[in-house]
């Protein structure tokens, strides 16, 4: 079955400064890999999500993720940190396009963000 | 084209009773995932629901049910509530469509809170 680990469940970096979330998949077939983010008191919302394309991924806000297959990684980054980034961050994984995929999240990282 | 939307957004219950949680998915979506997401940590799959069928399941007791209509609403009904059912949960949508079958769209979620 497939999981996520995020490690730390929370994360403080300066404005400005490299924000770097950490996530490692398991998986037993090629997996789709995905980055939601929740503010307070809402549903998620997804940033970015890889579906075997380029390994190098893209998202809103200045995001972006590289799936690593042999570090079985696909670790979040932006270069530059603005205090609206404050948010819980969310890894996901999921084994297939089927309706009967299930998509499962890690634990979590909570971004703070210092001025 | 309207997101999930969830009612109620706050609800109290005590030990023992029986709550029904709603969801309205959004256009053109037709699997619906429920999950339950305890305070500081990450959502937990609940169940699925593909074309009115349960076709996913994840570790939760059978007082956790559900039905979807042929609109493709859901609901989530969980009997004999315990204190730790208290959570947000988190209904999210999505497409039959290749493009699109992986990527939830999330509701703001219901809180519920069991006394």
């Amino acid at each position: 079955a497939q999981s996520v680990t995020q490690l730390g469940s929370h994360v403080s970096v300066s404005e400005g400064a490299l924000v770097l979330l950490r996530c490692n998949y398991s998986s037993s077939v090629p997996p789709y890999l995905f980055w939601y983010v929740q503010y307070p008191n809402q549903g998620l919302q997804l940033l970015l999500k890889y579906t075997s394309a380029a390994t190098l991924v893209k998202g809103i806000n200045g995001f972006e993720a590289e799936f690593k297959k042999s570090e079985t990684s696909f670790h979040l980054t932006k270069p530059s940190a603005h205090m609206s980034d404050a948010a819980e961050y969310f890894c996901a994984v999921t084994e297939g396009y089927s309706s009967a995929s299930k998509i499962i999240f890690g634990s979590g990282t909570r971004l703070s963000i210092r001025p | 084209e309207t997101g999930v939307t969830q009612s109620p957004t706050h609800l109290i219950k005590t030990r023992g009773q029986q709550v029904t949680l709603r969801c309205s998915s959004q256009s053109g979506h037709n699997t619906v995932s429920w999950y339950q997401q305890a305070l500081g940590q990450g959502p937990q799959f609940i169940f699925q629901y593909y074309r009115e069928e349960e076709n996913g399941r994840g570790n939760f007791p059978p007082r956790f049910s559900g039905l979807q209509f042929p609109n493709y609403s859901s609901e989530l009904n969980v009997n004999a509530l315990e204190l730790n059912d208290s959570a947000l949960y988190l209904c999210a949508s999505r497409a039959g469509t290749v493009s699109g079958a992986n990527v939830l769209t999330f509701g703001a979620g219901s809180r519920l809170t069991v006394l």
